[in-house]
């Protein structure tokens, strides 16, 4: 129980270009979920939470107008990276945590590889 | 300050070893949880226990056990007669406020030679 997907598993793209990454909850209902990202050999770095049917919250530092999140179902929620750049290149993991699942445990999905040339 | 700290950046061990890895928290909350998740090659971070800050009881769960002391403000992860699929990186973390974020230690990253 309490798996999370995410897709694409990698993505390659060009600078300039958009992308988005899904991020579903399988077999829970998830009432909020959770956008790291993480640099090679480093820990996660919280950058926004959401919850389902209201505007996301991002941590300080994190550009809303580049990073767009939609979480508009109770299974699904979208990272779009907008206008990307090569130093967006990282790793992209989302989590989720709600009903259905050991509360206050996020579970998280396998990540997404951003490279953008 | 909400912290949590793992000291140990790298650890390597031969096969059947018992290998500690170290986690220490920081907060002023009296309600908290505590987490540990290992993140293999491949990068989906695996949930292992979390634990609340009114039960100190240890845990076993089969070569895996944790160590949880409110008194040091630590909350250990020992894995017993290591194997080469245990090589991974583990974070611990921290749900320290009520806004439900995890704050993570910065890893240890565990090496099991064969």
């Amino acid at each position: 129980g309490a798996v999370v997907s995410q897709h694409p598993s990698r993505v390659i793209c060009k600078s300039g270009t958009s992308v988005k990454i899904e991020c579903r909850s399988l077999d829970f209902q998830a009432t909020t979920m959770f956008w790291y990202r993480q640099f090679p050999k480093q820990s996660l770095m919280l950058m926004a939470t959401s919850n389902e049917g209201s505007k996301a919250t991002y941590e300080q530092g994190v550009e809303k107008d580049k990073f767009l999140i939609n979480h508009a179902s109770l299974t699904l929620s979208t990272l779009t990276v907008t206008s990307a750049h090569p130093e967006d290149s990282s790793f992209y993991i989302c989590s989720a945590s709600g009903t259905g699942a050991s509360t206050d445990t996020q579970y998280f999905g396998p990540g997404t590889r951003l490279t953008v040339l | 300050a909400q912290k949590v700290t793992q000291a140990q950046t790298e650890i390597s061990v031969v096969e059947k070893e018992d290998v500690t890895l170290d986690c220490v928290y920081e907060t002023r909350d009296t309600t908290y949880y505590l987490f540990w998740y290992k993140q293999p090659p491949s990068g989906e971070l695996v949930f292992l226990i979390r634990r609340n800050s009114f039960d100190e009881q240890n845990e076993i769960s089969g070569r895996y056990s944790w160590n949880f002391q409110k008194s040091t403000s630590s909350f250990n992860f020992t894995i017993t007669a290591s194997q080469v699929v245990d090589s991974a990186v583990y974070f611990c973390a921290g749900e320290m406020d009520s806004s439900y974020k995890l704050i993570f230690g910065s890893g240890t990253r565990l090496l099991v030679r064969p």
